[in-house]
């Protein structure tokens, strides 16, 4: 099934470093959602992306729609040890006539105090 | 507002057994679906319903049946359980809400069932 290359698939950071996260799309979509999921948890959403080259924040969070359509990035800034989980993107084309999203595999996030 | 509920938290199967996953959401949303989350695999779409009354197959939708109660909730059943089927497996449920120049939707997901089939 269709999936989204998320990259990369694991990263170990120090605290207080930013970290950068992407995930790219063989097709267009119309929205990008962002999650974070913690261990034994359901996926929280973060951030939702509607325009392409919409730039959206959530506190240390920032994402971007990319003008392509066809990719997202996910920024977090100072990283603290609370960010550690797996980061998944999420695509959806509304003019698909479907409801369907595609996810990415995720990111990994480790955070070394 | 509890959001998206699951029951229940962990269920050990052997094979063969039956089983009815029960999934709620108090947010008055159209759309609910389920997904199954494999290590290395992401999140993969089993079935999903668009609104009351109307459902249909996701990616692997083999084994599993889907009933769509009514607007909150949605419930997933195993009728013969294998050991592939061996999964986390969570609800979701979105919205859409239509504003000028399109609708932006936005989905929520409930904590997981964690399910072993022996």
């Amino acid at each position: 099934g269709q999936q989204l290359n998320q990259s990369p698939q694991s990263m170990f950071i120090q605290e207080g470093e930013d970290v950068s996260m992407n995930c790219t799309s063989s097709s267009i979509f119309n929205t990008w959602l962002w999650y974070k999921q913690d261990p034994g948890e359901g996926p929280v959403l973060l951030i939702a992306l509607y325009k392409a080259g919409e730039l959206t924040s959530n506190g240390r969070l920032t994402a971007q729609f990319g003008i392509t359509r066809k990719d997202s990035f996910l920024n977090i800034s100072a990283s603290i040890p609370s960010d550690v989980g797996i980061y998944f993107c999420a695509g959806h084309d509304r003019t698909s006539g479907t409801y369907k999203y595609i996810f990415g595999t995720g990111t990994r996030l480790k955070v070394l105090a | 507002n509890a959001g998206v509920t699951q029951t229940p938290k962990f269920q050990v199967l052997k094979t063969g057994q039956s089983m009815t996953l029960q999934c709620a959401q108090d947010m008055n949303h159209n759309s609910m679906y389920w997904y199954r989350q494999d290590p290395g695999m992401g999140l993969r779409l089993i079935y999903y319903s668009a609104s009351e009354g109307t459902t249909d197959k996701g990616e692997v939708p083999n084994g599993y049946n889907v009933s769509r109660l009514n607007k909150r909730e949605f419930s997933l059943r195993l009728e013969s359980a294998a050991p592939s089927q061996t999964s986390v497996y969570f609800c979701a449920s979105s919205e859409e809400v239509f504003v000028a120049g399109g609708g932006l939707e936005t989905q929520y997901f409930g904590p997981g069932t964690r399910l072993l089939v022996l």
